[in-house]
């Protein structure tokens, strides 16, 4: 079984500056990784994905995130914020298992911009 | 295109009454999941369908809860009877299982659930 931990719940960061969430997985098996955003009132939204390749992956609104095997860890970075990125922030990880498509998720960061 | 729908999107019942909620997956999509998300216990997976066909129930709390698929179209996520601890938000998505890489979920808006 797989596990993801957020150690984070709350980050605050000023508007223009940059930010990182961090994630750390466990598992016994090769992993695709996810990092989902959640706005206020809505479901969670597909920031980006990792399944193979590069471990420098780029999503939408400028973020982009870094897996790395030997750390179990999977970090979302965004180089300048701004008000718009207020929401909360769920990282997840499958395993590759074709058959298998069950998603876990982390306990979630809630990043606050402080204009 | 349209998203994943889920309705109601409020519900608030007395505890004790029968709760259906309900989703349409995204058009084309052959999984669908069904999520509980609470501040105490984060976002869980329920169940999930793959061509309509429950695959793991495993996270289904208990008896009370049911859920079902019965076209590509459709799914419910019934609570009979309710109670207090049930007031959660349940979320429902949807994918593409392609037989490769596991595809991104698509959420729904959820259905905000208060049990009084």
């Amino acid at each position: 079984a797989q596990s993801v931990t957020q150690l984070d719940s709350q980050v605050p960061v000023f508007e223009e500056a940059p930010v990182e969430l961090r994630c750390n997985y466990s598992s016994s098996v090769s992993v695709y990784l996810f990092w989902y955003v959640q706005y206020p009132n809505q479901g969670l939204q597909l920031l980006l994905k990792y399944l193979s390749g590069s471990t420098l992956v780029k999503g939408i609104n400028g973020f982009e995130a870094e897996f790395n095997k030997s750390q179990t860890s999977f970090h979302l970075r965004k180089p300048s914020v701004h008000i718009s990125d207020t929401a909360e922030y769920f990282c997840a990880v499958s395993e590759v298992d074709f058959g298998n498509e069950k998603l876990t998720f982390g306990t979630g960061t809630r990043l606050t911009i402080i204009p | 295109d349209a998203g994943v729908i889920q309705s109601p999107r409020h519900e608030v019942t007395e505890m004790g009454q029968e709760v259906t909620l309900r989703c349409k997956p995204i058009s084309g999509h052959n999984s669908l999941f069904w999520y509980r998300q609470t501040m105490m216990r984060g976002l869980e997976l329920l169940i999930y369908f793959n061509n309509n066909v429950p695959i793991d129930d495993s996270g289904m709390p208990e008896d009370r809860f049911s859920a079902k698929m019965p076209n590509a179209s459709f799914s419910t996520l019934k609570i009979q009877p309710s109670e207090p601890r049930d007031s959660a938000v349940y979320f429902c998505a949807s994918s593409l299982r392609t037989g490769g890489p596991n595809q991104p979920q698509h959420f729904g808006d959820g259905t905000r659930l208060s049990i009084l």
